[in-house]
């Protein structure tokens, strides 16, 4: 049962343009999610990460959304450079005290000079 | 920086074969994980650890013990290994439960293995 979904696994940008990735929940409990960034041969790295109090974070280029209603957010990288090029991770905790995260498949977001 | 190391990055190994995978983290961090990775799975977690000596298990524990003697080092132990466990799997480690930055979790650069 996959609670953390990202139902896009590809997307292309071209580079100055604004990337926006996808990620969907099932479980009404997560209360933290947070984005982590995967080059190849190397490990996921953090990126950003917002609280369920809380609508909108942002990071320099990188800002996430958060719809609890809609068990939905998104991740905005603008504008998007090549070195953007890798796979993005969301994740999700369940409650505070809890460490584990659930993470979804992955979205490889290409950017085109 | 903290520092998740990995030692090994690549190995091949025989169905039947015992596997083990070492991590080791700088910074005195409480919490270690084992996930692996798979194509259209993404990351799923194996085991955790949030002392020494004590483990849980993840959403996928069959096929896989672990074990941690030392804060710093946290072992992923494949008994017997089969060719489903062909994956990369990667080392994570976080502060701890209350720390500021919890569940940001510090991953290694990953250890691809292959069972033929």
């Amino acid at each position: 049962d996959q609670q953390v979904k990202q139902n896009s696994p590809s997307l292309s940008v071209q580079e100055g343009r604004i990337s926006i990735l996808n990620c969907d929940y099932t479980n009404s409990m997560f209360d933290y999610f947070l984005w982590y960034k995967k080059y190849p041969a190397e490990g996921p790295t953090f990126l950003i990460s917002i609280s369920s109090i809380k609508d909108k974070n942002e990071d320099g280029r990188f800002t996430v959304f958060l719809n609890k209603s809609a068990k939905h957010l998104s991740l905005h990288i603008v504008p998007s450079q090549p070195g953007d090029s890798a796979v993005y991770f969301c994740a999700a905790r369940v409650d505070f005290g809890n460490e584990k995260l659930t993470f979804g498949t992955g979205t490889r977001l290409t950017i085109i000079p | 920086d903290v520092k998740v190391t990995q030692s090994s990055r690549y190995l091949v190994k025989r169905t039947g074969e015992k596997v083990f995978l070492e991590c080791v983290q700088d910074m005195d961090h409480e919490n270690m994980f084992w996930y692996r990775q798979d194509p259209g799975l993404g990351l799923r977690l194996i085991y955790f650890s949030y002392d020494v000596k004590m483990k849980e298990k993840g959403d996928i524990p069959e096929g896989y013990s672990v074990s941690r003697e030392k804060k710093e080092r946290f072992s992923l132990i494949l008994e017997s290994a089969s060719t489903n466990q062909t994956s990369m799997y990667l080392c994570a480690s976080s502060l701890g439960q209350g720390a500021p930055g919890a569940n940001v979790l510090t991953f290694g650069a990953g250890s691809r293995l292959t069972v033929l």
